[in-house]
């Protein structure tokens, strides 16, 4: 399985809900990441899990949280969301965080709305 | 600072060579990848550059030189379905792929 995958393809929600974005990968890898990628731009990095903890927190705002329930899963929850936080959102796994090759499998994505 | 270059746009014919360029100034360097992005979907691993030459993977090749902080992304035979952006991304070590802002390939008939 080489296949990282994420629910659910889209997502269209209101500024005072929450709800949760789910990462999910059986390769083994050690480290996951959540990207925020605008439309025409490259992805911009939001969080790293290496070995379950959260090890690089880009400065993203707390209404974004991100959780590594275990080796395999990602969930990224959403509250109080702006409208400028619609994106896609993309999840990576590789490896481990500081193997000498460090080859990043990318998720579908969430295609996120804030209305 | 950290910088990486790579030019917006490019514009080929099917079944011609492209060659997209790609500079970098970063920090630290573990490797260099090229990721094949189709709009509104994820990045797709092409190629991955940790040593000086040239790896070469069917229609795509990549080359890297360390020294001049340069890489370059060699399509063969374009297709239609190559049409995409291509992202340069070097790993500086520290878990983290820094991102190009990418070029957009449009391949015309």
């Amino acid at each position: 399985d080489t296949e990282v995958t994420q629910t659910p393809k889209h997502l269209v929600m209101g500024m005072t809900n929450k709800k949760s974005l789910k990462c999910e990968q059986h390769m083994g890898h050690r480290a996951m990441y959540w990207y925020k990628q605008k439309a025409k731009k490259p992805p911009e990095l939001m969080f790293v899990y290496s070995y379950e903890k959260l090890s690089i927190n880009e400065s993203v705002p707390s209404r974004f949280s991100p959780e590594c329930p275990n080796s395999s899963l990602l969930n990224l929850h959403l509250h109080a969301l702006q409208p400028e936080d619609s994106a896609l959102y993309l999840c990576a796994s590789s490896q481990a965080e500081k193997s000498s090759y460090n080859e990043q499998f990318f998720g579908p994505g969430t295609r996120l709305t804030v209305l | 600072g950290q910088n990486i270059d790579q030019p917006t746009e490019m514009t080929a014919t099917e079944g011609a060579i492209v060659q997209i360029n790609c500079t970098y100034q970063t920090s630290g360097f573990n490797g260099l990848f090229w990721y094949q992005q189709h709009a509104g979907e994820a990045p797709t691993f092409l190629s991955y550059n940790v040593l000086d030459g040239l790896e070469e993977k069917g229609r795509f090749s990549s080359f890297l030189s360390r020294s001049k902080g340069y890489s370059y992304l060699l399509l063969k035979e374009l297709q239609m379905k190559d049409s995409a952006s291509y992202l340069c991304a070097v790993d500086q070590g520290y878990s983290t792929l820094t991102f190009g802002k990418g070029t957009m390939l449009l391949v015309s008939p």
